[in-house]
């Protein structure tokens, strides 16, 4: 089925691992996002990325990495969790960037506890 | 500053009611989009509507309807003859420029039977 798919849906890990979420997404959208959602913030932006090969810093981008080697990938790492990194994560595509009328579609959400 | 705030951070109503939800936004741009999101227990982030800044007709999908005001600079959504189904966090957001999509904290919405 066409949509946005993220893995895992849930992941607990310890402080100090390196964790990877993946979102992929089969409409070839350009534009790719991560967000992070926790209680009184709403959806924060971690990091975009409006093409294979380029990626740009959101709101919150300190503590990750992303990637973007093929269109429909778009991974997020977190290279030494903290407990501060608990949180939802959602992934999200649309065909243009934030300026347009064009909606982000959102994947289901990863949620993420690091102990 | 470009801001969203959505005053109300959680609503109860029974069942039939009607509801609205408040949204109101900052920013010193002419061009930007506004969106409403809805999010059910579930998790997942549905789109519901999208509305650019040029275009400040009122729209209605159903039990659903928003009503854009720049003069007020808001974007409220209304619900009529709420649903349990309805239950659900709701996120209004604002896209500018190239490199934001400002979301609000939510308004969620609990319907009872």
């Amino acid at each position: 089925d066409a949509g946005i798919t993220q893995s895992p849906r849930y992941k607990i890990t310890e402080t100090g691992r390196q964790v990877t979420l993946m979102c992929h997404q089969t409409w070839s959208h350009s534009y790719m996002f991560w967000y992070r959602q926790d209680l009184g913030h709403g959806l924060r932006l971690i990091y975009y990325s409006a093409a294979a090969d380029i990626t740009d810093k959101g709101e919150v981008p300190d503590g990750y990495v992303v990637s973007r080697s093929k269109t429909e990938n778009f991974p997020l790492t977190l290279e030494s969790a903290t407990r501060s990194q608990t949180s939802v994560y959602f992934c999200a595509s649309s065909e243009l960037a934030f300026g347009s009328n064009q909606p982000q579609h959102f994947g289901d959400g990863t949620r993420l506890s690091i102990l | 500053a470009q801001k969203v705030t959505q005053a109300q951070t959680e609503i109860s109503v029974v069942e039939k009611e009607d509801v609205t939800l408040d949204c109101v936004y900052e920013t010193r741009d002419t061009t930007y989009y506004l969106f409403w999101y809805k999010q059910p227990p579930s998790g997942e982030l549905v789109f519901l509507i999208r509305r650019n800044s040029f275009d400040e007709q009122n729209e209605i999908s159903g039990r659903y309807s928003w009503n854009f005001q720049k003069s007020t600079s808001s974007f409220n959504f209304t619900i009529t003859a709420s649903q349990v189904v309805d239950s659900a966090v709701y996120f209004c957001a604002l896209a500018i420029g190239t490199d934001k999509l400002i979301f609000g904290t939510g308004t969620r919405l609990q319907v009872f039977p």
